[in-house]
């Protein structure tokens, strides 16, 4: 199946831990998302990986590191996790194209910090 | 400060009517234009995009843009129980990958059998 994959599905955790939340694309794009989707569902740009390159890198803390070893993963990083950082991850990924921005997201990541 | 605006409902539709979504941005220069479902759950999916004024039509949905008044909105005519659902209207500034999308807040649609 063609299709944007997270692990883990879910993840419960203690404050001050350190967490890791995995995503692979097998769609052949370019670029790739990371989402917050807080309790109210507002879904809020974290970071955008274009071919490895970090190219939108919204105010998050610092707390919270991207790294894309290649095209196709994006992973995200969380030390010393908050409570204030419950919510859903969504990956997502669209084509590099200069206008059309149609993005393909992941089922999520639901974080629960204890 | 660019901003997605939508109602976020619930808006209740009786089997078979005409659902009519909108919503409205704050950027005159914005380019593209999206249209994303989310059930309970589950992770936004996109049903359309439109990028230039008038009408987009795809099976039981059409996008209609008017760049002039800053407004973009789905119809889903011929409403079913499976179209409830919270639907995100999406803008994207600019031109390249570097320009990013903001979502609205979600219209949450409930179609009554």
């Amino acid at each position: 199946d063609t299709a944007v994959s997270q692990t883990p599905k879910y993840l419960v955790t203690q404050m001050g831990n350190d967490k890791s939340i995995k995503c692979e694309q097998n769609l052949g794009h370019d670029t790739m998302y990371w989402y917050k989707q807080d309790s109210k569902k507002f879904l809020k740009i974290m970071f955008s990986y274009n071919n490895k390159e970090l190219i939108i890198n919204e105010t998050v803390p610092n707390r919270f590191s991207p790294k894309s070893p290649d095209k196709a993963h994006l992973n995200l990083h969380i030390n010393s996790l908050e409570l204030g950082d419950s919510a859903v991850y969504f990956c997502a990924s669209s084509p590099w194209s200069g206008g059309n921005n149609e993005q393909f997201f992941g089922p999520g990541t639901r974080l629960t910090v204890l | 400060q660019k901003e997605v605006e939508q109602n976020s409902g619930p808006l209740s539709v009786p089997e078979g009517a005409i659902a009519s979504l909108n919503c409205t941005y704050s950027d005159r220069g914005s380019q593209s234009f999206f249209w994303y479902r989310q059930y309970s759950g589950k992770s936004p999916e996109l049903i359309m995009s439109i990028y230039s004024n008038g009408d987009k039509e795809d099976g039981r949905f059409t996008a209609q843009l008017n760049k002039a008044s800053q407004y973009v909105s789905l119809l889903i005519r011929d409403s079913q129980p499976s179209d409830s659902a919270t639907y995100l209207c999406a803008v994207k500034w600019g031109k390249t990958s570097y320009d990013k999308v903001i979502f609205g807040p979600g219209t949450s649609l409930s179609v009554i059998p």
